[in-house]
């Protein structure tokens, strides 16, 4: 259970182009997705969290004008790349969170997304 | 604020070699502890958690406690294997739900036959 995927699993685009990434818990509802920001071994930048049916929350520093983050429904949340730069080349890597027992939740990540901007 | 550090890579072992990677953390609190698996060119698996003082989490071999009084969730494992080789990534979150996660740097580790 908990499984969390996204689509595509990479994508090679123009500079100038936008680009949308998919994130859908298969099995699980999802109220909250985050989407992270991975850079060649480093570590995971939270980009923003998405709650369901409300706006989502950028970290500082992230254009939310740049990614655009859509959370329609209770099990998919998408991020757009508008007018995309070689800059924004990257693993995207999208998590959802589910409660857990009592307090305490844990996040389940999707397998990334790897975009190349030429 | 909060913080995840972790012991600095590359780790390089032999099959079957004794595996620690330390983590340590800064917190206002008791948050919950994770560690993340990451295998090339994959997404993040939770590998184990422990949710207060003094549990244990373990799987797959891997077992890591959470010592409240050294702010600390050391990732061991008794006899490593070649498919053991990934980045692995400690974190820690806060109860609440929709609470993002902290992670450390990741510590790459490299298993030889």
């Amino acid at each position: 259970g908990a499984v969390v995927s996204q689509h595509p699993s990479w994508v090679i685009c123009k500079s100038g182009t936008s680009v949308k990434i998919e994130c859908r818990s298969l099995d699980f509802q999802a109220t909250t997705m985050f989407w992270y920001r991975q850079f060649p071994k480093q570590s995971l930048m939270l980009m923003a969290t998405s709650n369901e049916g409300s706006k989502a929350t950028y970290e500082q520093g992230v254009e939310k004008d740049k990614f655009l983050i859509n959370h329609a429904s209770l099990t998919l949340s998408t991020l757009t790349v508008t007018s995309a730069h070689p800059e924004d080349s990257s693993f995207y890597i999208c998590s959802a969170s589910t409660p857990g027992q009592g307090y305490q939740e844990t996040q389940y990540f999707g397998p990334g997304t790897r975009l190349l901007v030429l | 604020g909060n913080s995840v550090t972790q012991m600095e890579g590359p780790v390089t072992l032999s099959e079957e070699a004794f595996l620690t990677i330390n983590c340590t953390y800064t917190a206002t609190g008791y948050p919950s502890l994770f560690w993340y698996v990451q295998y090339p060119g994959e997404g993040l698996q939770l590998l184990l958690k422990a949710t207060k003082a003094d549990d244990k989490g373990s799987n797959k071999g891997f077992e890591a406690t959470y010592r409240k009084e050294t702010t600390s969730f050391h990732l061991e494992k008794g006899s490593v294997q070649v498919s053991d080789s990934a980045v692995y990534f400690c974190a820690l979150s806060f109860g609440g739900y929709g609470q993002n996660f902290v992670f450390g740097p990741g510590t790459r580790l490299s298993v030889l036959p």
